[in-house]
């Protein structure tokens, strides 16, 4: 079974700080990864997506991978209201085609003003 | 222009009825996928097609059927629904790399809330 596994959330900071969040893989052979965040009652969005180790950086997010530590971050810079939803992470694995996806269970994320 | 259009939004069906729910896209994507999302908003994939062939059925009851017409087009049948079937279930598309696979951006569609009572 492929996992991905989130912090459980939900996570609440105020306007103009960093949220952070976290999500870790069970396959070593997961090669991309990606970022969708979903407003509530609407579906998701495709927001980040990352390859290679490191950071990448897209206006406030960036999303860091350690493939070493399977782990996969998105940190959200001077966070607004507006970007209270759901976060899912997503895996890829090796070999994967046509788009099949592993989704973790997601983090709320609330900016209160 | 919405570019994944599913219909119906919203169902509310009792125990034991067959529903079905249609996904078009007109985004010239050549890859369509059904997914499954939970009350716990857990997101999994169904099915997805290519061209109008199946490319990945997951472990789902053999009561769900899709059915491709054509690349534009994906719907979903349930026979004899059951209370577990209760979901919100999305229909997305993804287009092809020139060489083969996909990026892994999915374009979702609002997704039709199944209610089985």
């Amino acid at each position: 079974q492929k996992e991905v596994e989130q912090n459980s959330g939900p996570l609440s900071v105020p306007e103009g700080a960093i949220a952070s969040l976290n999500c870790t893989y069970s396959d070593r052979g997961s090669q991309s990864f990606f970022w969708y965040r979903q407003y509530s009652g609407k579906s998701p969005e495709l927001i980040m997506s990352i390859y290679s180790n490191g950071d990448k950086e897209d206006g406030r997010f960036t999303a860091q991978l350690n493939k070493a530590s399977q782990y996969v971050s998105l940190l959200i810079r001077d966070s607004q209201p507006s970007d209270s939803a759901t976060y899912l992470c997503a895996s890829r694995g090796r070999g994967s085609t046509l788009g099949r996806l592993y989704f973790g269970r997601g983090t709320q994320l609330t900016v209160w003003p | 222009d919405t570019a994944v259009s599913q219909t119906p939004k919203y169902l509310v069906t009792q125990m034991g009825n067959d529903k079905s729910i249609k996904c078009e896209q007109n985004l010239g994507h050549d890859t369509m996928y059904w997914y499954k999302q939970d009350s716990k908003k857990f997101l999994k994939i169904m099915f997805s097609y290519n061209n109008k062939e199946l490319i990945i059925n997951e472990t789902v009851p053999n009561r769900f059927s899709p059915k491709s017409p054509d690349k534009a087009h994906l719907n979903l049948h349930i026979n004899s629904l059951e209370l577990g079937d209760s979901a919100v279930y999305f229909c997305a598309s993804s287009p092809l790399l020139a060489g083969g696979g996909n990026t892994g951006e999915l374009f979702f569609g609002e997704g039709s809330r199944l209610t089985v009572l």
